[in-house]
């Protein structure tokens, strides 16, 4: 199967670690990278290649994977780290697979 | 400094055509490839169609094969999204996305078409 999947919600307190999974078979043998996207604007990508992140995203926010899951890590939460977060790898043939996004609520 | 400029908002009819652009600047047009992303209201994002400028080879999403054209124009660093017959359910936010080695660092501002039945 080539979808990967990510759960809908996630709740955090300010100041705590948020983790979202995102899990498929298709990540056994691919990279993950991983967009962050406000209301009204435009995808952002703060994590690429699993674990890697482009300058200009803050150190909090890093990436793992092991076998046929990745995870986005937030360390020390914060208010406008509220967002939607989605987990993007290729499928067969290269074809692009987005997770169905998870919303992450700072509470 | 790598930009996508996406072209303004649409409003059309169910079984009109449009054609949407989005305009490169900053690197070499013809050496990355181009992704559509389409988002309905209120859900997530869904991998449309790529295109190589540089030869205009494109790959389709599956649930997308045979809906749009996606195409490209060299001498302007411009990618475009096409439909022959918008149904209502073409209205949408659509993103597109330069590929790198890095993946999709760089998106258009989004072109929202609204379809009316």
């Amino acid at each position: 199967s080539n979808g990967v999947t990510q759960p809908p919600s996630v709740s955090v307190s300010p100041g705590q670690t948020a983790s979202i999974p995102c899990s498929g078979d298709t990540l056994e043998n691919t990279n993950a990278c991983w967009f962050q996207q406000k209301p009204g604007q435009s995808p952002v990508m703060v994590i690429y290649q699993n674990n890697r992140r482009p300058s200009g995203i803050p150190e909090r926010f890093s990436g793992s994977k092991s076998g046929n899951t990745a995870t986005l890590t937030i360390s020390g939460t914060q208010a406008i780290d509220e967002a939607a977060y989605y987990c993007q790898t290729w499928g067969s043939n290269t074809d692009v697979v987005f997770g169905g996004g998870t919303k992450l609520t700072v509470l | 400094e790598v930009q996508l400029v996406q072209s303004g908002p649409e409003v059309k009819k169910s079984g009109e055509s449009l054609k949407i652009s989005c305009k490169a600047s900053g690197y070499t047009f013809t050496s990355n490839w181009i992704a559509w992303v389409r988002q309905m209201p209120g859900k997530g994002l869904e991998w449309m169609a790529t295109i190589y400028p540089g030869d205009s080879d494109t790959k389709y999403s599956p649930s997308f094969q045979g809906q749009v054209t996606i195409s490209a124009d060299k001498s302007i660093s411009t990618a475009y999204l096409q439909w022959r017959s918008l149904k209502a359910t073409d209205t949408a936010m659509y993103y597109c996305a330069r590929l790198d080695s890095r993946g999709f660092q760089y998106w258009g501002q989004g072109t929202l078409v609204a379809v009316s039945s």
